[in-house]
């Protein structure tokens, strides 16, 4: 079982949807969690960080981490043709010093 | 600089020859960190450098690749002998602390080998 699962799609929307991306994880030490965007031929940007468990909002765009399920989502509300992307999860224990790990990323696709 | 800065942004070499591959982290960043993004595969992790520390090396696939910085900042990743199966994009990364929060990738060096 890899440490960090990761549905890779493509999901396809319509404009205006919303879009639910989901990453699941096996280690339980795993305490920062991260939602990356990287467009064709770009690298990987940030979009959200959490700490632990809970929700995060920001704009148009909300992350959740369910420690206890391992699981953790990100939420797009009124998605845009712009958010065609794939997104990336990524996470880490407290352990300073260790690399991130990333799921393989689920490519998302928003027509117009 | 403004972001991290990688080169070259694309690069095609013969099976068998070496390449050298650049990362200019954000000014000020003490992390460092190479990874290598091949199609269906996500990000796999090839080494940290944090300050004057030791790297973690424990991603590197094979002894034929290794990397180093310079002075705290410049990093050069260094693939010898070159495989077909090393054609990928390497992405550099740099955070201003140990890792904590979020890194800031470039936009990575896509190595093709024929």
């Amino acid at each position: 079982q890899k440490e960090v699962e990761q549905d890779p799609g493509p999901l396809s929307v319509p404009e205006g949807a919303i879009v639910s991306l989901n990453c699941t994880y096996s280690n339980s030490a795993f305490q920062y969690f991260m939602w990356y965007r990287q467009y064709s031929r770009k690298g990987p940007e940030l979009l959200m960080y959490t700490y632990s468990s809970g929700n995060k909002e920001d704009g148009r765009f909300t992350a959740q981490v369910d420690k206890s399920s391992k699981y953790i989502s990100l939420f797009i509300r009124d998605s845009q043709p712009s958010d065609s992307a794939t997104y990336l999860c990524a996470m880490r224990g407290n352990q300073a010093g260790t690399a991130l790990i990333f799921g393989k990323g689920t490519t998302l696709s928003v027509s117009s | 600089g403004a972001g991290v800065s990688q080169s070259p942004s694309n690069k095609v070499t013969e099976k068998g020859k070496d390449v050298e591959l650049r990362c200019d982290p954000i000014s000020g960043h003490t992390a460092l960190y190479w990874y290598r993004q091949s199609l269906g595969q996500g990000l796999e992790f090839l080494i940290y450098f944090q300050g004057n520390s030791a790297p973690d090396k424990s991603g590197l696939p094979s002894d034929r690749f290794s990397a180093e910085r310079t002075g705290g900042s410049v990093s050069t990743l260094t693939i010898q002998r070159t495989q077909q199966e090393d054609s990928a994009v390497y992405l550099c990364a740099s955070s201003p602390r140990q890792g904590l929060g979020g890194y800031t990738f470039g936009s990575g060096t896509r190595l093709t080998v024929v």
